[in-house]
């Protein structure tokens, strides 16, 4: 099995612009997870979506951020418009109903300038 | 509401010396357990879990970790520890009605030659 595949792996961009981060998760997999990681704030659970649907996107920290998976192969998490302190890492996970650990993809490092 | 606690941000050793992180999590009901290992500029890579049974629960790595339900406690011990073990460890907790899990803050271990 691939894993979970995130690109870009980074990505560079001025603040005002629109950034778009893509994951395909574990083939067979029901659950996908959106985080981010900083020194300041550690590990941040965004938003996580059971079979395409989103269940809980209470950690999305504002309205520019948005996120959606239109089939069980592909998730994007958008931010519109980035700002710097978007700057973190932001990894992927999914995971199987009733398996319960999940599996991280490597990550795309954002810097917004 | 559930918590996870890693009292100790980072932890030095010398090699060979054997480690012990601790984790404390909080929850009235049945959980389930995990540790997550992270190295430099990649993603979480699962250690080990506990789902029920042994509470002596062995993962990869050569590392081990005890499952203690009367002090709600899921420490990771390792008996002899590598200059490549340097890494980040976070600990992780889950209960059965979603595959949310709650991540502690993490704790560095820090191996010394």
């Amino acid at each position: 099995d691939a894993g979970v595949i995130q690109s870009p792996r980074h990505e560079v961009t001025e603040m005002g612009q629109e950034v778009t981060l893509r994951c395909k998760p574990i083939s067979g997999h029901d659950y996908l997870f959106w985080y981010r990681q900083t020194m300041m704030r550690g590990l941040e659970l965004l938003i996580y979506f059971n079979n395409n649907v989103p269940i809980d996107d209470s950690g999305m920290p504002e309205d520019r951020f948005s996120a959606k998976m239109p089939n069980a192969s592909f998730s994007t998490l958008k931010i519109q418009p980035s700002e710097p302190r978007d700057s973190a890492v932001y990894f992927c996970a999914s995971s199987k109903q009733g398996a319960y650990e999940q599996y991280f993809g490597p990550g795309t490092r954002l810097t917004v300038t | 509401a559930q918590s996870v606690t890693q009292l100790d941000s980072q932890v030095p050793v010398f090699e060979e010396a054997p480690v012990e992180l601790r984790c404390n999590y909080s929850s009235s009901v049945s959980v389930y357990l995990f540790w997550y290992v992270q190295y430099p500029n990649q993603g979480l890579q699962l250690l080990l879990k506990y789902l029920s049974g042994s509470t002596l629960v062995k993962g990869i790595n050569g590392f081990e970790a005890e499952f203690n339900k009367s002090q709600t406690s899921f420490h990771l011990r390792k008996p002899s520890v590598h200059i490549s073990d340097t890494a980040e460890y976070f600990c992780a907790v889950g209960r059965g009605a979603t595959n949310k899990l709650i991540f502690g803050t993490g704790t560095l271990l820090a191996v010394q030659p």
